[in-house]
């Protein structure tokens, strides 16, 4: 076990739903990092949040988005779904705010989408 | 921006045998680089990085590469395999300062025959 939970651990969709991945980062971590993995780009990052405040952004959505509550707990939103938002999201945690070298990851959430 | 590229997708080799995974990165004045492992249905697992210093890092499992500047290379070796080292295996890189996501290449698939 990690200590990065991430819920549900699979999770099945028709397309044109709104789902929500959530994420429960390392206890003392104040960082976390969202990741999607699928067949055709691979594993990408998509955004982070340190200590309830947006950090860095990559290749999200905009139908894409995400939040760090104070409990540091982080929930990242999918909308408007498609099939090729089918994959893999991974949730990774660190301590601080430039925590690369220093990463978690969590057992991800596989989303299928129908 | 900073990119890795692993060279195969898949590498078939027999157990007890030596095993070289290639990865090579774009040229950069600060390069970090990472070897993640995924075992199948599980997350992403830290293997070792190079941050600075010796271009020899020794990772877990028995696992190892060598930071080369002038071929701009992070190849990953273990001298002799075992069937459970059968795995996804992906080379990463961060920009400098830490900041932002990892950037990974699309993996590679180590194979191990008996």
């Amino acid at each position: 076990d990690s200590g990065v939970t991430q819920t549900p651990k699979h999770l099945i969709t028709a397309t044109g739903q709104r789902v929500t991945l959530r994420c429960s980062p390392r206890s003392g971590d104040l960082s976390v990092y969202w990741y999607q993995q699928s067949l055709d780009q691979g594993l990408q990052f998509l955004i982070q949040y340190y200590n309830g405040e947006e950090r860095a952004k990559g290749n999200i959505l905009e139908r894409f988005s995400a939040q760090q509550f104070p409990d540091l707990h982080s929930e990242l939103n999918l909308s408007s779904l498609e099939l090729g938002d089918s994959a893999l999201y991974f949730c990774a945690s660190s301590v601080g705010d430039r925590g690369g070298w220093s990463y978690t990851f969590g057992s991800g959430t596989r989303l299928t989408v129908v | 921006a900073q990119s890795v590229t692993q060279l195969d997708s898949q590498v078939p080799v027999f157990e007890e045998a030596p095993v070289e995974l290639r990865c090579n990165y774009s040229s950069s004045v600060s390069v970090y680089l990472f070897w993640y492992v995924q075992y199948p249905n599980q997350g992403l697992q830290l293997l070792l990085k190079y941050l600075s210093g010796s271009t020899l890092v020794k990772g877990i499992n028995g696992f190892e590469a060598e930071f080369n500047k002038s071929q701009t290379s992070f190849h990953l070796r273990k001298p002799s395999v075992h069937i459970s080292d059968t795995a996804e295996y992906f080379c990463a890189t961060l920009s400098g300062g830490g900041a932002d996501g990892l950037t990974f290449g699309k993996g590679t698939h180590l194979i191990i025959q008996p």
